[in-house]
Order: C-alpha cells, then structure tokens, then sequence
C-alpha cells in the first residue's frame, strides 16, 4: 500500500471557496510535500514541510503537518478555476534520504 | 536549460516487445526516479538512483529494469512488454537527498496490446 493517502479522493467547489484537502502516512519522515498535476501534465512542486515544522504559508497555500497523527493538510484559500487539478502528498522516509513516496490524490474541481 | 526531457512522448507495443525509456536531466541532480501513473491513481515508484552508479528498487520493480548511464540519463526498460504496463511513466530528478523538490520530465503514454 501506499505511504501517503490523500482524502477525499475528489472535491468540487465553488470559485472563491477554500479547498482543504488531507494526507496520512504511516512511517516517521523527514519532510512532506505537496505537489499539482493538471490533466495530462507532470506533476509540480508547491511547498515543503520539514517534520520539525507544524505549519507553513505560500501565497494562497497553508500546509500543516501533524507528526503526532502521522497527517497533514493543504489549504488553498480563495480558490481560481486554475487550480483545478489532482494534488498529492509526498512523503521521505527516515528509512532513506532519497527514496519518496506519492500518495493517490485528490481531484480538485473549481466550479465557476 | 531544459529541465527533465523523456523520449519516446507515445509508444504502442504489442505483448512480448521490449523497449527502453530515456530520460535526461540538465540539472546536475544527483538522484533520478521513475514512476509509474495508472488512469485516475497516484504515482508508483519504480527504480530510483540516489547517485550515479546506485540503483534502488521501489514500491513496483517487477518486470523493469534500469540503467543510470552517466550522472545526467536513467533509462527504463520492460523487457517483455505485458498488458499491465500500460501506463503513463514520469522521470523524475531531484536534490539534495532528504528533502528538495522533484523535477518532472512530461512523461511516456505507453499502451500494451
């Protein structure tokens, strides 16, 4: 199984909404990030979490990492139809400094 | 500066070919990966490369394997191509080890028939 997981699986809101969205892992971590896949597309880098952190902001994005509760979530506030897109978590392992693992995403829909 | 490039874009195969992915990063990163993405699911890892010379397993090896030809290219190969790897396969790089941001290249759409 996978180390992260996301959830919901799928979320639609309304243009200028926030979208919050959740990620569990199950082994302790150097860091968490989250990335962005548009359809068809790779997948970009939004923001990193170190697990000495607890919260951390970028423009419109909050992340907060419980290293208690093994979980994380994303915030984007003020949500734009160009956000619409799949978001994961990606977890590093303490068991190894290169090895990363993805979660299975959440579809983000932004409805005008 | 390029960033991460894949060739082939597109591949049909038929059951029993081989074929070899490439992926080239202009970077200077040290650790190379590649994932497997099924329709509507998260990112698989395959193999990864913490540095040149090194490959690792990952979540999903089984009928691949890898080459890191040099500190810039790591190739994928399917030996004997199976329905099951039909798939979209991203290359990716990043540094330094323990944190910083992958790179991704804009992946292979290949299908087995």
């Amino acid at each position: 199984s996978q180390q992260g997981e996301e959830d919901p699986q799928a979320l639609s809101i309304q243009e200028g909404e926030n979208a919050t969205m959740n990620c569990s892992y199950k082994t302790s971590i150097n860091n968490l990030q989250w990335y962005r896949q548009n359809s068809g597309r790779g997948l970009v880098h939004l923001i990193l979490i170190r697990s000495n952190e607890r919260e951390k902001h970028s423009g419109r994005l909050r992340v907060t990492l419980d290293t208690s509760k093994k979980s994380s979530s994303l915030l984007i506030t003020a949500s734009r139809a160009a956000d619409t897109a799949s978001y994961f978590c990606a977890t590093f392992p303490r068991s190894s400094a290169s090895k990363i693992i993805f979660g299975s995403g959440t579809r983000l829909s932004i409805r005008p | 500066n390029a960033g991460v490039t894949q060739t082939p874009k597109f591949q049909v195969l038929k059951t029993g070919q081989s074929m070899t992915l490439q992926c080239a990063q202009d970077m200077n990163h040290n650790s190379m990966y590649w994932y497997r993405q099924d329709p509507g699911m998260g990112l698989r890892l395959i193999y990864y490369s913490a540095s040149e010379g090194t490959t690792d397993k990952g979540e999903v090896p089984n009928g691949y394997n890898v080459s890191r030809l040099n500190k810039r290219e790591f190739s994928l190969r399917l030996e004997s191509a199976a329905p099951s790897q039909t798939s979209v396969y991203f290359c990716a790089s990043k540094d330094p080890p323990g944190e910083g941001e992958q790179y991704f290249g804009p992946g292979t759409r290949l299908t087995v028939t």
